[in-house]
Formats: structure tokens, C-alpha cells, sequence
């Protein structure tokens, strides 16, 4: 059974800091999702990263995946107070070709930025 | 991009009652749609999955004859809460793949309140 942690799970940190969120997968799997999700709202694809040593970049979030350690890490730089949201990773399982496969998602880390 | 057009977004109902949320894929075929259910503070708890055409797939613990899931055309999907209960309220998300990319999209959501 695939297995997906997130941690933290809950982080507080001053504007302008530098955080990163990790998340561990239990099985191989070939890609990782990242999304986030602000109150009362639905999910927001954030990344997709498809291979080993993928890394993406979007403004102040950055993402990667490091496949033989069944490790992705969303780095957050010099945060801001609209990134406050939750954020999940979510993985598929390893024989996964597409999208057609159920995803298994983190418990979810709530970040918070303070000013 | 691909988008998921979901309704209601939210819906209060009294117990005993069912209730139906629509999921449409705007611009693409959904060839298999995903639907979860989310209490606050929590993740995303996949309920099914259902494929065009054919009977969804419920995860374990998710009582199929309450929770009815219709996937009539590539472009529609249906969830029904029959007899909903106020233990039955919750936040319920689906999501489509089948859209450009290896990515899912997911639905804004519906919150149900049953009382």
C-alpha cells in the first residue's frame, strides 16, 4: 500500500524566511504532484514533476523530486503572505503510465506567513 | 487549460434527503473521474473511480449504494448522497483526467451541509 508523509505538517514562518516542505512516498513511483489549497477553496495544481531530478520553479516556490529516494521537497524563498495556503503532495502508483491512476495524497502541510 | 466545472458549489439539505453534484470537463474528454471527500482540517480521502461507460470503482469502506456514482459521457460525471445524513456532510471534489499533460484537474468543489 502506497504511503505518502508530508512534514511538516504545520509551519509557521516570518515573511522574507526561506522553509522547505518535505514529502516521502512509501513505493517506487515515477512522478509527484504538488497542489495547494487555500480555505473553503478546491485544489490548485501547482507542479508536475514527471522524472527523477525533475525541478520546477514558480515565483517564490520551488519543487523537486528525487525518485530512488522516494523524496520530493517544495522549497518556499523569501516567503510572502499570499503563500499562506496548505499544501499537498500526492503520488500516484508505480505502474502508473498517465493520469488515469488514483492519486494517494499527504496529510497536508498549513503554512502560515506572518508578517 | 483543462477545466472541471462543478455544481453546486454548495448545497444545505434536510436528512433523509438525496443530493446530486455534477462535474462537467469543459474542454476535454474525462476518460476516468475521481471523487473525493475532504473534513476539515484534513486530506483529500479518495471515495471512487469511475470510467466512462462502466461502474465505478469504490475504495474500501464507501458504501456504494449510498454514494451513486454516474459516469455517462466523457464529459459528465455524477455523484448522488442518498438519504444523506448530517454525518454525511462534508467537502466533496471531484477530479478529471484525460486533459493535456499528465496532470488532473480538479473541480471547485462542493460544500454539503446536510441538517
Amino acid at each position: 500500500e502506497l504511503k505518502v508523509e508530508q512534514n511538516p505538517l504545520f509551519l509557521s514562518m516570518q515573511e522574507g524566511k526561506n522553509y522547505t516542505i518535505y514529502c516521502n512516498y512509501s513505493t517506487t513511483s515515477d512522478r509527484l504532484y504538488w497542489y495547494r489549497q487555500d480555505p473553503g477553496k478546491s485544489l490548485e495544481s501547482l507542479f508536475v514533476l514527471l522524472s527523477n531530478g525533475a525541478v520546477k520553479q514558480e515565483g517564490r516556490l520551488m519543487a523537486s523530486l528525487d525518485t530512488k529516494a522516494r523524496l520530493s521537497t517544495l522549497h518556499i524563498t523569501a516567503a510572502v503572505h499570499d503563500l499562506s495556503a496548505t499544501y499537498f503532495c500526492a503520488v500516484p502508483p508505480a505502474e502508473s503510465g498517465g493520469s488515469n491512476y488514483k492519486l494517494t495524497f499527504g496529510k497536508g502541510t498549513l503554512l502560515t506567513v506572518n508578517p | 487549460g483543462a477545466v472541471v466545472s462543478q455544481h453546486p458549489s454548495w448545497v444545505i439539505c434536510k436528512s433523509g434527503t438525496s443530493v446530486k453534484i455534477e462535474c462537467r470537463s469543459l474542454d476535454f474528454q474525462a476518460t476516468t473521474m475521481f471523487w473525493y471527500r475532504q473534513f476539515p482540517k484534513q486530506s483529500l480521502m479518495l471515495m471512487a473511480t469511475s470510467n466512462e461507460g462502466s461502474k465505478a470503482t469504490y475504495e474500501q469502506g464507501v458504501e456504494k449504494d449510498k454514494f451513486l456514482i454516474n459516469h455517462a459521457s466523457l464529459t459528465l460525471s455524477t455523484l448522488t448522497v442518498t438519504s444523506a445524513h448530517p454525518e454525511d456532510s462534508s467537502f466533496y471534489i471531484c477530479s478529471a483526467s484525460g486533459g493535456a499533460g499528465s496532470g488532473y484537474t480538479f473541480g471547485s468543489g462542493t460544500r454539503l451541509t446536510v441538517v
